[in-house]
């Protein structure tokens, strides 16, 4: 069974800070991994896919990395900004089950 | 391109009541899948959809059912409301196979 745990739960920085958050999975026969942002109340915007022929992918600010044989994703902020005040999901999605596994999140604040 | 939406966005019932949501997907994607997400948690499964059947499942008891249309919207339907129905329910479209999913904004369930 697929289980996907997110550190640290909650993490507060100052803005213009580079930051990292964590996300461990317990089986390494995840087919792809995606990262999500969710507002209070919202639903998931999707920051960023990478497949499992993949081992990172960027977009602007971001950079996301897994390494398979590790059980380990991670998710790079650079120069972060208040609006980057969210809480961030990783979830791993496994071929045949058809479904995503998801973390608790990291509930991100930036400090002006 | 529009996204996935979701209706109601906010809905009350009592404890024994039947509720009905709704979601179009994605334009291009032929799959519905649906999440349950009780707050401070992550999304867990409910099932997904494909060509109008059930295509997995997760733990969730015979009074979640659902629906997919030939337009590949989708219902998820609840009896026998419980108090612990009470969370955002997120619906998300994909293409099969993909591993890629995009969510709507949810539709927050409060069961009193």
């Amino acid at each position: 069974k697929q289980e996907v745990t997110q550190i640290p739960a909650a993490l507060s920085v100052p803005e213009g800070e580079n930051l990292v958050l964590n996300c461990s999975f317990t089986d390494s026969a995840i087919y792809n991994l995606q990262w999500f942002r969710q507002d209070p109340g919202k639903g998931l915007t999707s920051l960023l896919l990478i497949q499992s022929s993949q081992r990172e992918q960027t977009s602007g600010r971001l950079n996301a990395s897994l390494d398979k044989s590790s059980g380990r994703s991670t998710l790079y902020i650079a120069a972060s900004q208040p609006g980057d005040s969210a809480t961030y999901l990783c979830a791993g999605y496994q071929g045949g089950s058809e479904k995503l596994v998801f973390g608790k999140g990291t509930k991100l604040t930036v400090n002006p | 391109e529009t996204g996935v939406t979701q209706s109601p966005t906010h809905l009350i019932k009592t404890r024994g009541q039947q509720v009905t949501l709704r979601c179009s997907s994605q334009s291009g994607h032929n799959t519905v899948s649906w999440y349950q997400q009780a707050l401070g948690q992550g999304p867990q499964f409910i099932f997904q959809y494909y060509r109008e059947e059930e295509n997995g499942r997760g733990n969730f008891p015979p009074r979640f059912s659902g629906l997919q249309f030939p337009n590949y919207s989708s219902e998820l339907n609840v009896n026998a409301l419980e108090l612990d129905d009470s969370a955002l329910y997120l619906c998300a479209s994909s293409a099969i196979g993909t591993g890629e999913l995009f969510f709507g904004e949810g539709s927050r369930l409060t069961v009193l």
